[in-house]
């Protein structure tokens, strides 16, 4: 399957406690996207990486959330001492970076927060 | 602001008929255009991409762009009931990296 990976799939965490979410771009695509998506809303973009770079994070809260996107492995989305305003689904993208941007989604990672 | 206008529906049309899906954006500047369609419960899905001023088809789908009216549709031929979904309009504004900022969605249904 070469499409982007995401897992897992759903999280359940308590309040205060931390969650991390991953995303594998599309093979031969090196550009990373988070988006996320609260229940009855659109999808909100959160932050967009390349390898070992941030380059746009406009979308983040400022506080509890970071991602990064290493030279080897998948793009981590961290979320700290989660509240219950949290619960939603994640979603990341990933294009080639081309002229297109032609951004392709992963499955998402609902996240609840108990 | 930089914002991404569509009417949230549901729009009704027939299995068979024509869909309308339309979509209003902000910034004129703007150079990218994507209609995405998501399931409930699913991710969104690529249906299409367009630049230029004027219709680009694929299949049953035509994306229909005109900048001067800051404008963007997608148009379903020969509905069919799997093709009741949601449908996201999303724009890569000028100036914002490749990030895209994405309407609230039309919802469709296809009805027998």
């Amino acid at each position: 399957n070469a499409g982007v990976m995401q897992n897992p799939r759903h999280l359940v965490r308590r309040r205060g406690q931390e969650a991390r979410l991953r995303c594998s771009p599309m093979k031969g695509h090196s550009h990373v996207y988070w988006y996320r998506q609260l229940p009855e809303e659109g999808l909100k973009f959160m932050v967009y990486l390349q390898k070992e770079n941030i380059i746009d994070e406009s979308g983040m809260p400022k506080e509890r959330f970071s991602a990064e996107f290493p030279k080897e492995g998948p793009s981590i989305l961290r979320i700290q001492q989660v509240v219950r305003g949290d619960s939603a689904a994640y979603f990341c993208a990933s294009s080639p970076g081309t002229r297109a941007d032609t951004q392709y989604f992963g499955p998402g990672t609902r996240l609840t927060v108990l | 602001q930089k914002e991404v206008e569509q009417n949230s529906g549901p729009l009704s049309v027939p299995e068979g008929a024509i869909a309308s899906l339309n979509c209003t954006y902000s910034d004129r500047g703007s150079q990218s255009f994507f209609w995405y369609r998501q399931y409930s419960g699913k991710s969104p899905e690529l249906i299409m991409f367009i630049y230029s001023n004027g219709d680009k088809e694929d299949g049953r789908f035509t994306a229909q762009l005109n900048k001067a009216s800051q404008y963007v549709s997608l148009l379903i031929r020969d509905s069919q009931p799997s093709d009741s979904a949601t449908y996201l309009c999303a724009v890569n504004f000028a100036g914002t990296a490749s990030k895209l900022t994405f309407g609230t969605g039309t919802r469709l249904q296809v009805t027998l």
